[in-house]
């Protein structure tokens, strides 16, 4: 069974707003890790936060991960039509050789 | 570095044909795994190995197999295509530990 699951399946916001996608997975983790597909298009990892992390940085991307609830957050903050794309996240246990995903939320960022 | 390379790009087979996904990675990533994107169900992992030699099952690997004889290279055969496994395979490779896997650009596969 797929290890993470987005919500919400699809949002849509303006140029400007922040973006917040949710994620859910079912076993422990030892990472959980966010991708961007653009269509058509390979995936390209964003950020890893591991299972002893709380909150991460990168540019304009914020992860959270509760362990206790198990679930992950990935905030887009001043989003630009260009992160119009569906975001994953993934679970990976071990030492990350079995990552596997959930469906995927897709973003749409209008100008 | 060329990355993760997929060939090909796009192919159509006929029900019960046998063909190999390749998938070549030039990093030294000790992980290598094969995904498959249908719509609406986003990636399952199909198979994945640790290393040369190395390969183990992921979610959905009925019809499908694979070996990695070398660290660069880790092909995906299907023995007798079937329509369900018309999909988008996606080949990605990882260094051991906490590193992000980076993806090829993916096989495009019609199975009529």
């Amino acid at each position: 069974s797929q290890q993470g699951e987005e919500d919400p399946q699809a949002l849509s916001i303006q140029e400007g707003e922040n973006a917040t996608m949710n994620c859910s997975y079912k076993t422990s983790i030892n990472n959980l890790q966010w991708y961007r597909q653009n269509s058509g298009r390979g995936l390209v990892h964003l950020i890893l936060i591991r299972s002893n992390e709380r909150e991460k940085h990168s540019g304009r991307l914020r992860v959270t991960l509760d362990t206790s609830k198990k679930s992950s957050s990935l905030l887009i903050t001043a989003s630009r039509a260009a992160d119009t794309a569906s975001y994953f996240c993934g679970g990976s246990g071990g030492s990350n050789y079995k990552l596997t995903f959930g469906k995927g939320t897709l973003l749409t960022v209008n100008p | 570095n060329a990355g993760v390379t997929q060939t090909p790009k796009f192919q159509v087979l006929k029900t019960g044909q046998s063909m190999t996904l390749q998938c070549a990675q030039d990093m030294n990533h000790e992980y290598m795994s094969w995904y498959r994107q249908d719509p609406g169900m986003g990636l399952r992992l199909i198979h994945y190995s640790v290393g040369a030699g190395i390969t183990d099952q992921g979610e959905v690997p009925n019809g499908y197999n694979v070996s990695r004889s070398t660290t660069e290279d880790f092909p995906l055969r299907l023995l007798s295509a079937a329509p369900s496994q018309t999909s988008v395979y996606f080949c990605a490779s990882s260094y051991s530990g906490p590193y992000g896997y980076t993806f090829g650009s993916g096989t495009r596969l019609t199975v009529v």
